[in-house]
């Protein structure tokens, strides 16, 4: 069965630094992640997505993650935060297992401050 | 034009009730789902259909029921609600392994708010 462990809850940054959003995943089988956005009272929007060609993956508003099989990781970057950037982002894994459902496990999520 | 869309966007009423929230999507997409994402933001998925037929039922109260006319719609009705139902609900659509894309498109939730 696949998990997904997001590391931090809240993750403060000043405007301009650098953003880290860490997440672990634990995959019997080769895994699909993604990274998703919720601004306030809003839904999901995909910031990007790994689905094992590059492992350097480049996303939507300057972020970026890199897979790295050997430390099951998929971290979220970005090299200059924005207020624009506060919000609560996910980190999700999926397989191509028999039943090819698609079924995304979530992790518990990770609210980004900005601080001016 | 809206990828994936819900109604109502609110939704507020009182125990006992029974209400539905609608969900279509325009990308044609042959899998939809149901998430609940609980107080703690917490998202976790309810149930998918891949074009009309259910393929995901994960461990909700039969009061919950998806009901899918044809592959753009999926609706969720909900049977005597209690307090503990009220969450938002996202319905997202997927091409789920067409072409190797498994990513998932959400429309905007639906808060449900149960008196």
């Amino acid at each position: 069965a696949q998990s997904v462990t997001q590391l931090g809850s809240h993750v403060s940054v000043s405007e301009g630094a650098l953003v880290l959003l860490r997440c672990n995943y634990s995959s019997s089988v080769p895994p699909y992640l993604f990274w998703y956005v919720q601004y306030p009272n809003q839904g999901l929007q995909l910031l990007l997505k790994y689905t094992s060609a590059a492992t350097l993956v480049k996303g939507i508003n300057g972020f970026e993650a890199e897979f790295k099989k050997s430390e099951t990781s998929f971290h979220l970057t970005k090299p200059s935060a924005h207020m624009s950037d506060a919000a609560e982002y996910f980190c999700a894994v999926t397989t191509d297992g028999s039943s090819n459902t698609g079924k995304l496990i979530f992790g518990q999520g990770t609210t980004l401050q900005v601080k001016p | 034009d809206t990828a994936v869309s819900q109604t109502p966007k609110y939704l507020v009423t009182q125990m006992g009730n029974d209400k539905s929230i609608k969900c279509e999507q325009n990308l044609g997409h042959d899998t939809m789902y149901w998430y609940k994402q609980d107080s703690k933001k917490f998202l976790k998925i309810m149930f998918s259909y891949n074009n009309k037929e259910l393929i995901i039922n994960e461990t909700v109260p039969n009061r919950f029921s998806p009901k899918s006319p044809d592959k753009a719609h999926l609706n969720l009705h909900i049977n005597s609600l209690e307090l503990g139902d009220s969450a938002v609900y996202f319905c997202a659509s997927s091409p789920a392994g067409t072409s190797g894309t498994y990513e998932q498109y959400f429309g905007p939730g639906t808060r449900l708010t149960v008196t």
